[in-house]
């Protein structure tokens, strides 16, 4: 069965980096895409990035472009997150969710989740 | 950027009730839209794709319109496990975008 097993949480102070692991089980792993989805405590769902796990073609939210790189381990069929300079506002669950549709460009839309890796940002 | 709007931000119904959800777009996606569940403490869950497909294993109590710029979420008959956040969704052009989310809660 489809598995996403996500890295634990994690405390940064803020200006630091942090880098999550999303390990993906029961497909082929460079079939899909991944993408990056981030909620605030009581907020909504945003949007932060996604990877073709099969040419490594990436696609970035521009409040976050600079800041976020998302990579892929095809070999260990897992895929990464890395955010920098981290600030308050970033703290947040972070998930990884695979896209629905076969192929490199994938479809864009998610069907299996991790279950999220929260990351708090406190001095 | 395209942006989503959900209305109502709060629907309160009881059990049975007939639940519509609302998702406006700032401009036209086609049919490229997705509909997600969300319980307290869990992932999104994928309802809805391309406006009115339903995922797999998802309820037919569920259902998806909608074209353009308007689009319905419908739930036709409310049972206990439906009570939660549902969240649209656009894939028609970067950055991908959610609204901000409709509660349907217990009345």
């Amino acid at each position: 069965q489809v598995q996403l097993v996500q890295s634990g949480g994690e405390v940064r102070e803020p200006g630091a980096s942090v880098k999550l692991s999303c390990k993906a089980s029961g497909y082929t792993f460079t079939g899909y895409g991944i993408t990056w989805v981030r909620q605030a405590p009581g907020q909504g769902l945003e949007w932060m990035a996604w990877i073709s796990t099969y040419n490594g073609k990436t696609h970035y939210a521009q409040k976050l472009q600079g800041r976020v790189t998302v990579t892929t381990d095809t070999s260990a069929t897992t895929a990464y997150m890395e955010l920098r300079s981290l600030r308050s506002d970033d703290s947040a669950v972070y998930f990884c969710a695979r896209d629905l549709f076969w192929g490199a460009d994938g479809g864009y839309v998610f069907d299996y989740w991790g279950p999220g890796a929260l990351v708090t940002v406190s001095s | 950027e395209i942006v989503l709007t959900q209305s109502p931000a709060t629907l309160s119904l009881s059990p049975g009730e007939r639940a519509t959800l609302s998702c406006r777009a700032s401009q036209s996606i086609s049919n490229y839209l997705a509909w997600y569940q969300q319980k307290p403490g869990q992932a999104p869950r994928l309802l809805i794709y391309d406006a009115s497909k339903r995922a797999t294993g998802i309820p037919a109590r569920f259902s998806g319109s909608g074209s353009g710029t308007d689009f319905t979420l419908t739930i036709s008959s409310l049972e206990p496990e439906d009570f939660a956040v549902y969240y649209c969704q656009q894939r028609s052009s970067w950055p991908l975008t959610f609204g901000g989310g409709t509660k349907v809660e217990i009345k």
